[in-house]
């Protein structure tokens, strides 16, 4: 089975702080995509990856930026971390569109 | 962009009985899939149906794509399938992202 890591289950951080989420994933997938989650909105996409190094907006990107280095590894960054940014972040690996495997998220808490 | 709709929002079933979630979306998709969110948090992949119909074991789903729906069966329910089912649909006219509904919240209640 695809299995998709995320590195903290949960995360608090302070107004301001750069914030780095690590996801990997272990089936050799093109496409790796950054969600959050809020009661209410559902899924929101931040920012997809089709290969190493490439990268597209989502729908939600301001105050975001994501790396692909490796094909393996997809990272989200709060380059200055504010309030409205707790949610809870999902990350998700595909071969195409088939088979979409979630991480188990991290809940982070900007304080 | 395309809205994609799910009903009911909530849902309260006695353990043993059946239901129908429904997923109804905007525009023309070339892909559809169904997941499960677990009480703790994990998002599993439940079905990819674009169209057609198909069953693992007490869940089934169809989609008829040129009516624009889709519908989630869960038969003889159990305490286990409570969660969130989310439908997610990806458009014919970007096919690059999926688009997710906000969510059927299911409890079933011994």
């Amino acid at each position: 089975d695809v299995k998709v890591t995320q590195s903290s289950r949960y995360l608090v951080k302070r107004t301001g702080e750069k914030v780095f989420l690590e996801c990997v994933q272990d089936m050799d997938h093109e496409n790796m995509f950054w969600y959050r989650q809020d009661p209410g909105l559902g899924l929101r996409l931040i920012y997809f990856s089709y290969d190493v190094k490439m990268k597209e907006k989502g729908d939600i990107p301001e105050g975001y930026s994501v790396s692909r280095e490796k094909k393996e590894r997809f990272s989200l960054i709060l380059e200055s971390a504010s309030t409205n940014q707790t949610s809870m972040y999902l990350c998700a690996s595909s071969y195409r569109f088939y088979g979409y495997t979630f991480g188990s998220g991290t809940r982070l808490t900007v304080v | 962009g395309i809205q994609v709709e799910q009903s009911p929002p909530d849902l309260i079933l006695q353990e043993g009985a059946n239901s129908t979630l429904r997923c109804n979306f905007s525009d023309s998709v070339n892909n559809l899939q169904w997941f499960h969110q677990n009480p703790w948090g994990q998002l599993i992949n439940l079905f990819y149906i674009p169209s057609g119909t198909k069953q693992n074991g007490r869940l089934s789903a169809t989609t008829v794509a040129t009516e624009r729906y889709s519908l989630l069966y869960i038969s003889s329910s159990q305490t286990t399938d409570s969660g969130v089912y989310f439908c997610a649909v990806v458009p014919s006219n970007t096919g690059n992202q999926f688009y997710f509904g906000t969510g059927t919240s299911l409890t079933v209640i011994p």
